[in-house]
């Protein structure tokens, strides 16, 4: 019973590489959201996704790059990272609109 | 846009001594959700309110939701080390009817020294 994961749970990289974080679900859950979480912050919606091959922005998607071809996987692409980028990942998923939303452990990502 | 609003941002207790955190949306809600997050994980469902005036208890945990549904509290009585954590309200605004979007509020961090 994996529920959600996500890897890699901690990533160190350098400005101006391209970065993917992963996230997997075992629930057939069809949304999915990408948050990221800064030091004393709360949860900002960076992408979201309905289904398969639907995707929508959040508040802050610049500079990301979502995909979902696969119910279960829902993929963050950092493009060309930056520092503004350093900062904790949190995906998680829900079986229904506006229903629970159950979180992965998180991923950890410093941006130098 | 919705704006979800959390008092304090930061509270200091006693073990023994109740908690109260509030939430405050800028729209009315079709429900209201709260998290908990303890330090260095990650945000863990609490529970979920959904009717005008509802109250709910989780043994020493009780949650209201407003009746004009804008606005929500979360009790703790007697708090314990266990307690420790952030609390998050988050909810969607009532009548949208795509997005899926959940509004968090900045949440409020507890500490309790024993």
């Amino acid at each position: 019973d994996a529920g959600i994961t996500q890897s890699p749970r901690y990533k160190i990289t350098e400005t101006g590489r391209q970065v993917t974080l992963m996230c997997h679900q075992t629930w057939s859950h069809s949304y999915m959201f990408w948050y990221r979480q800064d030091l004393g912050h709360g949860l900002r919606l960076i992408y979201y996704s309905a289904a398969a091959d639907i995707t929508d922005k959040g508040e802050v998607p610049d500079g990301y790059v979502v995909s979902r071809s696969k119910t279960e996987n829902f993929p963050l692409t950092l493009e060309s990272a930056t520092r503004s980028q350093t900062s904790v990942y949190f995906c998680a998923s829900s079986g229904r609109e506006w229903d629970t939303q159950y979180f992965g452990p998180g991923t950890r990502l410093t941006v130098l | 846009g919705q704006q979800v609003m959390q008092i304090p941002q930061y509270q200091h207790v006693q073990e023994g001594e109740d908690f109260t955190t509030y939430c405050n949306s800028s729209t009315t809600l079709s429900n209201i959700q709260w998290y908990k997050q303890r330090p260095g994980g990650h945000p863990v469902f609490l529970i979920q309110l959904v009717k005008s005036g509802e109250v709910k208890k989780q043994k020493r945990l009780t949650f209201q939701f407003g009746e004009a549904k804008k606005n929500s509290s979360l009790h703790i009585t007697a708090t314990q080390t266990t307690d420790v954590g952030t609390y998050f309200c988050a909810g969607p605004p009532l009548g949208v009817t795509s997005g899926s979007r959940l509004t968090f509020g900045e949440g409020t961090q507890l500490t309790v020294n024993p």
